[in-house]
């Protein structure tokens, strides 16, 4: 079984340009998060999608961030423009089915995509 | 505001020493409870979980974690740890009733040393 594919692995602008990362989920997952991870930390959630619905986007910085999932499958996280701050390591994972609002276990996560804004 | 603490940033043993990783929560709420690890270059991955049951879990590579719910702990034990087990553990906690939410800790950077 494939697991999630994320894409590019790295990445390396220039400030104030324009970046996008893009997220296939495990097949059958219908729950899909974009976390960021600096050095040295624990991943923090930005958004989260049950199908095509952003259900907590609470912490996407939305003056620059967006991010799409239209389809309810794969996703994009738009940065535009970045800034210095914005380096880090965008993770994206995937978690079936949540039943009667539980929480049903694991999230499986990409290789992440690491962002180096200069 | 939930959050998940881990205690010890950087552990450094040497091979066959035993491990222990703290791990507290602030959540009023029942919880399921998760290890993740990362080896260097590698994805998250699970290394264990609790959802209910016996509050001791044994996950992969002979981990096991202790849920004290007194405590609003989920230690993380190995026995003997392995060169291969270096890599970074990050504690996380899914509030239940709340959908699929995760909240992690900062992590634990683990250095064995042959």
């Amino acid at each position: 079984e494939a697991g999630v594919v994320q894409s590019p692995r790295y990445k390396i602008i220039e400030k104030k340009q324009p970046v996008a990362f893009w997220c296939n989920p495990i097949s059958g997952h219908n729950t899909l998060y974009w976390y960021l991870q600096n050095l040295g930390q624990g991943p923090e959630l930005l958004i989260r999608y049950e199908n095509e619905e952003a259900v907590d986007d609470s912490q996407l910085p939305k003056d620059r961030f967006s991010a799409e999932r239209l389809k309810g499958v794969d996703s994009t996280l738009k940065i535009q423009p970045a800034e210095l701050g914005d380096s880090a390591v965008y993770l994206c994972a995937s978690s079936p089915l949540s039943l009667a609002g539980g929480n049903t276990g694991e999230l499986f996560f990409g290789e992440g995509s690491r962002l180096t804004v200069l | 505001a939930q959050s998940v603490s881990q205690h010890n940033h950087h552990v450094i043993l040497s091979e066959a020493a035993s491990l222990e990783l703290g791990c507290n929560y602030s959540y009023g709420g029942t919880v399921n409870l998760f290890w993740y690890v990362q080896y260097p270059g590698q994805h998250l991955q699970l290394l264990l979980k609790y959802f209910s049951g016996d509050p001791l879990v044994k996950g992969i590579k002979g981990f096991e974690a202790e849920f004290i719910k007194s405590k609003f702990s989920f230690n993380l034990r190995k026995p003997s740890v392995q060169w291969s087990d270096t890599a970074e553990y990050f504690c996380a906690v899914g509030p239940r009733g709340t959908g699929n939410q995760f909240y992690f800790g900062t992590g634990t950077s683990l250095t064995v040393i042959p």
